[in-house]
C-alpha cells in the first residue's frame, strides 16, 4: 500500500526565512496531496492541499510544490512567522480508496 | 463553520475495560473518519463511515468497532482496551466520498491513557 515518507524530523528556521518540507510517496496513482498543521495540544488544522493535475498551488504565505514523476511534494512556508511553529504532516490518498495516508510529521522551529 | 468536536478530550481506562468514544459534526458531511496517532508517529486509518457504510482497515479490522446513530455522530469502541490502546484518538469528517478526495476537518482529539 501507499506509504509515505517525511524527509525532515525537525526544521529550525530565523524568523522571516523560508522552511521546506519535503515527502516523498510511492502510489503512482494517488492523485491529492493535503497539509495539516498541529500546534500544542489540538487536532490536525488543513492548511493547504494540492491535486495531481497541478503542479504548483499558493496560499498567502504557503506554496505547495507537487512533482509527479519523481513522486514527491513539498510545502514551501515563506517570511515565517513565529506562529508557524508547529508539527506539519503531509499525507496522499491513495487510489485504493478514500483514506489519507500520513507522513510522520516535522516539527517546525521559527525563532527570533 | 468546520467544527469537529470529541469527547472526552482526555481519559483513562483500565486494562480489559471497555472504552467508547464520541465525536459530533454539524456540517452534514457525508463521511467521518477514526484516526489513531502515537507519539513520533503518522496518524492511522482505523475506519470510516460513508454514510451508513463501515469501512474497517484490515490491520485493525477486529480491535475496534463504530457506530453511527445519524449523520452528526460517529463512536469509537474498543470492548477490551490494552496497553497499546493507549494514543491520542482523531476524529475527521469530509464532505462527500468519491472519487475527488475532499478535505478532511479534524477535531481536537481524544487522549487515551490505558493503565
Amino acid at each position: 500500500g501507499e506509504k509515505v515518507e517525511q524527509h525532515e524530523s525537525t526544521l529550525s528556521v530565523r524568523e522571516g526565512d523560508s522552511a521546506v518540507i519535503n515527502c516523498t510517496y510511492t502510489d503512482t496513482a494517488s492523485s491529492y496531496f493535503p497539509w495539516y498543521k498541529q500546534e500544542a495540544g489540538k487536532g490536525l488544522h488543513f492548511v493547504i492541499d494540492i491535486r495531481s493535475n497541478v503542479d504548483r498551488k499558493q496560499s498567502q504565505r504557503l506554496i505547495v510544490l507537487l512533482d509527479k514523476k519523481a513522486k514527491r511534494f513539498s510545502l514551501h512556508i515563506t517570511a515565517t512567522q513565529p506562529e508557524d511553529s508547529a508539527i506539519y504532516f503531509c499525507a496522499a490518498s491513495p487510489s485504493s480508496g478514500q483514506k489519507l495516508v500520513f507522513g510522520q510529521g516535522t516539527i517546525l522551529k521559527v525563532y527570533l | 463553520d468546520t467544527t469537529v468536536k470529541q469527547n472526552p478530550r482526555y481519559k483513562l481506562a483500565r486494562v480489559g475495560k471497555p472504552v467508547n468514544l464520541i465525536c459530533s459534526q454539524t456540517m452534514n458531511h457525508d463521511t467521518m473518519y477514526w484516526y489513531q496517532k502515537k507519539p513520533n508517529q503518522a496518524p492511522k486509518l482505523l475506519l470510516f463511515y460513508y454514510d451508513k457504510i463501515l469501512n474497517r482497515e484490515a490491520d485493525t479490522f477486529e480491535k475496534f468497532q463504530s457506530s453511527r446513530p445519524n449523520n452528526s455522530f460517529c463512536s469509537l469502541y474498543i470492548g477490551s482496551a490494552g496497553l497499546e490502546y493507549s494514543a491520542m484518538y482523531l476524529c475527521a469528517s469530509s464532505r462527500f466520498w468519491g472519487f475527488n478526495q475532499d478535505t478532511q476537518y479534524f477535531g481536537p482529539g481524544t487522549r487515551l491513557l490505558v493503565l
